[in-house]
């Protein structure tokens, strides 16, 4: 399995503010995923996070919103650009290593909160 | 498209018991994997296994069986002898060959009570 961390672990933030968390993974990975986890809900693919080039956003989520950065193929970051209630949720870092079968393996993820 | 399918939005039982989570799952690809994590409630997911579709032998695990049948599109998962440590969310989750998205079912809530 990959060891995967994340910071924060945990975040309260005002309304009209960002946060940018970090994800880093113990070897390198080819694909590096974010998802968002809604209270109570399943986990939704935000974008796939690709090493040299911009992200890949799934439908409903867009890079002004949801920056990403991966400079190398251990570490990536994303970025809830001015948030509001609704983006209090999970986010969770997520990473496959195709040389094992496609295993995928998720971060302890982010916990924030929106007031 | 692909989907998946997690009926049971909650079961609750009395530890010792034996329980089944149902999972069913729509795709086109030939070539496909399968996964269940477990999320406890401090909330970190837990890959529990993968399977792929040209595997469809069952698996057991300690405790924990799966049950992988391409006929119906079923990847089910038993717990036997249920334990209050089991208690959590568990998702089935869906990836195509071809195809880099890892879908996700509703999640089923497992209630083990002493």
């Amino acid at each position: 399995s990959a060891v995967i961390s994340q910071k924060p672990s945990r975040d309260i933030c005002q309304r009209g503010t960002s946060l940018t968390i970090q994800c880093q993974v113990d070897s390198q990975v080819t694909m590096m995923f974010w998802y968002r986890q809604q209270p109570g809900q399943s986990l939704t693919l935000i974008a796939t996070a690709n090493q040299g080039s911009e992200a890949t956003y799934e439908s409903g989520f867009v890079i002004d919103k949801f920056p990403i950065s991966r400079p190398n193929l251990t570490f990536s970051t994303l970025t809830v650009s001015n948030m509001s209630p609704e983006d209090s949720s999970i986010y969770l870092c997520s990473v496959r290593r195709e040389e094992s079968y496609n295993e995928q393996f998720f971060g302890p993820g982010t916990r924030l909160t929106v007031l | 498209a692909q989907k998946v399918t997690q009926a049971q939005t909650e079961i609750s039982v009395v530890e010792k018991e034996d329980v089944t989570l149902d999972c069913v799952y729509e795709t086109r690809d030939t070539t496909y994997y399968l996964f269940w994590y477990k999320q406890p409630p401090s909330g970190e997911l837990v890959f529990l296994i993968r399977r792929n579709s040209f595997d469809e032998q069952n698996e057991i695990s300690g405790r924990y069986s799966w049950n992988f049948q391409k006929s119906t599109s079923s990847f089910n998962f038993t717990i036997t002898a249920s334990q209050v440590v089991d208690s959590a969310v568990y998702f089935c989750a869906l990836v195509g060959g071809g195809y880099n998205k890892l879908i996700f079912g509703a999640g089923t809530r497992l209630a083990v009570h002493p």
